[in-house]
């Protein structure tokens, strides 16, 4: 049974430009909810989405915007990328009723 | 809003030797609690988790008591291994206004333990 995957395992870009990182949820789980891990801090959550809409937000820009897939796969983009958004972006698959977490193994950005 | 410190790190220790890593949270409701471990260059992994005031969270040799009176979660373990060398995370799920988690988690900064032979 696969666990979350994501894609790409490294990206480096260009302030200002755009990128999408993509993850696919383990087995059976139909929600998925993104993290922003900045270096030597906890993850901090961005979005949830479930049944293809953004069910909950956390305090982030609307820079950062995301999909849900009809097969749970979801995508998340940021636009006008800052140097402050170099970070380990990590993607969580859950289902009801527990909502427990599994996590991909990340997607490490670095924008220069 | 909801919080959760972790004691200021790094640990180094000595293979064998007990180990204790605090973490405090503040929370509206009644949270569950959780320790996620990330060995490098992977993502995280749930190592244990309490659901209830007094219930104990146990894997791998470690544990974790749910304590509402001190609104704590310390990790302990009796004997560490080299292997257990990696950055621990506590966390909390708590419950929106409509009374629902969907299981969105707040983490603790993070305590790097480096366990030496």
């Amino acid at each position: 049974d696969a666990g979350v995957t994501q894609s790409p395992t490294h990206l480096i870009k260009t302030r200002g430009q755009q990128v999408t990182l993509r993850c696919s949820p383990k087995s059976g789980h139909d929600t998925v909810s993104w993290y922003q891990q900045a270096l030597g801090q906890g993850p901090q959550f961005i979005f949830q989405y479930y049944e293809e809409e953004e069910r909950q937000r956390g305090n982030f820009p609307d820079r950062f915007s995301g999909h849900q897939f009809p097969n749970y796969s979801s995508e998340l983009n940021v636009n006008a990328l800052l140097l402050g958004d170099s970070a380990l972006y990590l993607c969580a698959s859950s289902f009801k009723p527990t909502y427990e977490q599994y996590f991909g193994p990340g997607t490490r950005l670095t924008v220069t | 809003g909801n919080s959760v410190t972790q004691m200021e790190g790094p640990v180094t220790l000595s293979e064998e030797a007990f180990l204790t890593i605090n973490c405090t949270y503040t929370a509206t409701g009644y949270p569950s609690l959780f320790w996620y471990v990330q060995y490098p260059g992977e993502g995280l992994q749930l190592l244990l988790k309490a659901t209830k005031a007094d219930d104990k969270g146990s894997n791998k040799g470690f544990e974790a008591t749910y304590r509402k009176e001190t609104t704590s979660f310390h990790l302990e373990k009796g004997s560490v291994q080299v292997s257990d060398s990696a950055v621990y995370f506590c966390a909390l799920s708590d419950f929106n206004a409509g009374g629902t988690s969907y299981g969105k988690l707040t983490f603790g900064q993070g305590t790097i333990l480096t366990v030496h032979p």
